[in-house]
């Protein structure tokens, strides 16, 4: 399947820090995501980008910043971490020639204690 | 914008029963529409997606899913569910650029 990684898998931080999770693909895709899952919510929308340097926001983009320096990586920031970020964070991408499905990475649980 | 109501939160079936998960959507265009499952623990795979055509669309393991425009659905179907289909199955909803999805329905398969 697509090659898209995400890091780290797991992460256990304090209130107040700055964390920065990592997606890298292999695919040369356009489009990278950012999702975050919690239950009862599905997954939501945080931030995308479809180049390098063009980004923007999704449903539930407060407290995130994302960037795209390159086009295999697209990082997603937490400025100051709160309790209520504390989730499953999803990277996606696109196929960008055909506009199709997305592929996602296998998740990042992060806790923030 | 765009959204994804997924009515039912959870879903009991008995297995060999047939199956139907509902999804409705608001998009302003002609919208990708995709039906994603995902097992306790694991990430997502794609069941199924409609583009354009035919509006009723074949997906991996037996599943089906019906276009219907005039009633801004994409209702997942299986004729005989198995034991080893109880997952949370999220409809979603796209254009171009950005993919939205529902708040998910989890299946419970009971012998």
């Amino acid at each position: 399947d697509a090659g898209i990684t995400q890091s780290p898998r797991h992460k256990v931080t304090e209130t107040g820090t700055p964390v920065t999770l990592r997606c890298h693909q292999t695919e040369n895709h356009r489009y990278m995501y950012w999702y975050r899952q919690d239950p009862g919510h599905g997954l939501r929308l945080i931030h995308y980008s479809y180049g390098v340097k063009d980004t923007d926001k999704g449903e539930v983009s407060d407290g995130y910043s994302v960037s795209r320096s390159k086009t295999e990586d697209f990082l997603l920031t937490l400025e100051s971490a709160t309790s209520s970020q504390t989730s499953v964070y999803f990277c996606a991408i696109r196929d960008s020639a055909t506009n199709e499905k997305l592929f996602f990475g296998s998740g990042t649980q992060l806790s923030v204690l | 914008a765009q959204s994804v109501t997924q009515p039912d939160i959870h879903i009991t079936v008995s297995e060999g029963a047939s199956l139907e998960l509902r999804c409705n959507y608001s998009y302003g265009a002609t919208p990708y529409l995709f039906w994603y499952v995902q097992s306790p623990g694991q990430g997502l795979q794609l069941l199924l997606k409609y583009f354009s055509g035919d509006t009723l669309v074949q997906g991996i393991k037996g599943f089906e899913a019906e276009f219907k425009r005039s009633q801004s659905s994409f209702n997942l179907r299986k004729p005989s569910v198995h034991w080893s289909d109880a997952a949370e199955y999220f409809c979603a909803v796209g254009g171009y650029q950005k993919v939205t999805f529902g708040t998910g329905t989890k299946l419970q398969v009971i012998p």
